[in-house]
Formats: C-alpha cells, structure tokens, sequence
C-alpha cells in the first residue's frame, strides 16, 4: 500500500542549513510536496516537484528528488527560528488530488 | 488563506450531538477535501468531492458525513457515532497540481 516515511525530530542551529527527508513507497506518484505548519495553523504549501524532475529550488528551498530510491528531501538554507514547524511530505498519486502524508518532521531551531 | 475559509476556529461537542464544520472556498475548484490531524499524526482523509453533488469515502469515514450541494462549499458533519471525534479538522482544495488547505477548527469534547 502507500506510504510515505520521515524522522519525527531535527533540531539545527540558527545560520545551517536543514535537511528534511522522506521516503514513499508509491513509483505512480506524479507530485510529492512539502507542507509547513506551525502551532495551530494549517498546512501551508511550500513547494512541490513534478516526478519526472531531479531538483527544484526556490530561494533557500531546496527539493532533490531520487525517483530511483524513492527518496525526497528538503533543504532550507541559512535556518532561521521562524522556520521553526513542522513540515511534511506528501505524495499525490492520480488526478483526483488527494494526497498521502508522512506523520511530519518537527523542525527546531536553535538561536 | 489560499482561498478557504474554516469556520469556526474551535468547536465543543456534547455528548450524543452532532456538530457541522464549515468549509467555504472561493476559487471556483471542483476538489475539495476533509482531513482530520491527530497529535503525532499525519493527515488522514476523511471524504473527498470532485463535482457538485458527489462524493466519496477516504480512509476513515465512519462517524462523519458530507454534503456538496454548492461548489463554493463542502461542510463537514461529525456525528454522534464518531466516538472519538477529538481531533484538528482541515479542509482542502484542489487546482492543477496544488492543494490549499484552511486554517483548521479544533474540535473537543465537553
């Protein structure tokens, strides 16, 4: 069945950079995601990356996709505290959009 | 807000009662999703819509129902035989390859 896989804690200094990883189990998936939440919020979209692509960037975001090993992570450049949340994987399997979540990786950052 | 709006931010249930959780969104997208978020948790579906009048059971239904009688608008109701309803709800919308989730509504038990 499907399912998507990341560690449940990292904890970085303020200025280093993050790297959040997950891992899914489902080749037919044609986006995977990265979500944010802070306390109480929702989730906010972040950035996501078409299957048929390695990489993505967008400012200090950095999304690697190993289609191979099925194997995505996150990278966020020069930490800040405000980047502290929680932060998910997710993949999306058809045109039907529903989406399939990793439990999350709570990011904390440390001044 | 990404164009959705959840209302109420906090709901009490009483015991025995259902309750209904707004979910409002304003560009004209056909899916739109409930999922509920325990402690710990990922997102788990709960139903999902594609088009006016239609919908479907996720992974975890029993206990809530739905209505899409308005595109702009798909409630969702948790019912008395959902017996742990405590949980963060949000709601979501589907366009291209995004989806944008609400804000959420707290729900707990008196």
């Amino acid at each position: 069945g499907e399912d998507v896989e990341q560690s449940l804690f990292l904890s970085v200094r303020e200025g280093d950079s993050s790297v959040i990883n997950c891992t899914y189990t489902d080749s037919s998936s044609t986006y995977l995601y990265w979500y944010k939440q802070e306390p109480g919020a929702g989730l906010q979209l972040l950035t996501y990356i078409f299957s048929n692509m390695d990489m993505k960037q967008d400012q200090r975001l950095t999304v690697l996709l190993n289609k191979k090993d099925k194997h995505l992570s996150l990278r966020i450049a020069d930490t800040q505290t405000g980047d502290s949340a929680i932060y998910f994987c997710a993949e999306s399997t058809g045109s039907q959009g529903n989406l399939i979540f990793g439990k999350g990786t709570k990011l904390s950052v440390k001044p | 807000d990404g164009g959705i709006t959840q209302s109420p931010k906090y709901l009490f249930r009483k015991e025995g009662q259902n309750v209904t959780l707004s979910c409002e969104q304003n560009l004209n997208h056909d899916a739109m999703y409930w999922y509920r978020q325990d402690p710990g948790q990922g997102l788990r579906l709960i139903y999902y819509s594609q088009i006016v009048n239609d919908f479907q059971k996720g992974d975890i239904a029993e206990g809530y129902s739905v209505s899409r009688e308005k595109k702009e608008s798909f409630p969702l109701t948790v019912t008395s035989a959902q017996k742990n309803p405590t949980a963060f709800y949000l709601c979501a919308q589907h366009g291209g390859p995004i989806t944008n989730f609400g804000d959420g509504t707290r729900l707990s038990i008196l």
